[in-house]
């Protein structure tokens, strides 16, 4: 059974302290998402890759935020430094773009907290 | 501009009840994609259905169905005979033509009491 995993899947850290988050797509997907989900904004696009190549950022914070794809089984998202307004559940999804529409794999989330 | 209204914050209703989501989309696109996602208590969101702006036909599945109506721009879901194992945030959420970002509503929660 394919899924989307991420790591850590919970994380607590100090102010100032960097954060780094990693996903798992689901192999042979092409295309990878980061969101957020918080009380206030609730589920938001932070960024998304396209065989490994940025398509749109804009959901992201530039100054401290930042999305890779070292290589195609791998997504990391990293935030440094962190604040606590960073609080939030980080989820990860997968999907393979074609010529169908295919849906986005949703990762458990990693839940972090900025103290 | 994209935007995906869900007003009902939250839903109480005893086991057995029917039960009706509200969903309200806004697009210029004439090719879009509806979904239903569920996230229950652990917090994985779990896909429910994809639907095209092309297909109005309802679906149904199990206890589950939905009615998208292209002339309201909603896409409402019903659940049947609500079970407690229903309890959950139930997010509706509007794509484009092509694999790319989901625009998420507020999410729905719904609680089922036994």
């Amino acid at each position: 059974d394919a899924r989307v995993t991420q790591t850590p899947r919970h994380k607590v850290t100090e102010m100032g302290q960097e954060v780094t988050m990693r996903c798992q797509p689901i192999l042979g997907h092409n295309t990878v998402f980061w969101y957020r989900q918080t009380m206030m904004q609730g589920l938001e696009l932070l960024a998304y890759f396209r065989n490994r190549a940025p398509l749109d950022d804009s959901g992201m914070p530039k100054d401290r935020f930042s999305a890779e794809m070292p290589d195609a089984t791998l997504a990391t998202l990293k935030i440094q430094p962190s604040e606590p307004r960073d609080s939030a559940v980080y989820f990860c999804a997968s999907g393979f773009r074609d010529s169908t529409y295919n849906e986005q794999f949703f990762g458990p989330g990693t839940r972090l907290t900025v103290l | 501009a994209q935007k995906v209204t869900q007003a009902q914050t939250e839903i109480s209703v005893v086991e057995k009840e029917d039960v009706t989501l509200d969903c309200v989309y806004e697009t210029r696109d004439t090719t879009y994609y509806l979904f239903w996602y569920k996230q229950p208590p652990s917090g994985e969101l779990v896909f429910l259905i994809r639907r095209n702006s092309f297909d109005e036909q309802n679906e149904i599945s199990g206890r589950y169905s939905w009615n998208f109506q292209k002339s309201t721009s909603s896409f409402n879901f019903t659940i049947t005979a609500s079970q407690v194992v229903d309890s959950a945030v139930y997010f509706c959420a509007l794509g484009g033509s092509t694999l790319g970002r989901l625009y998420f509503g507020r999410g729905t929660q719904l609680t089922v009491w036994p």
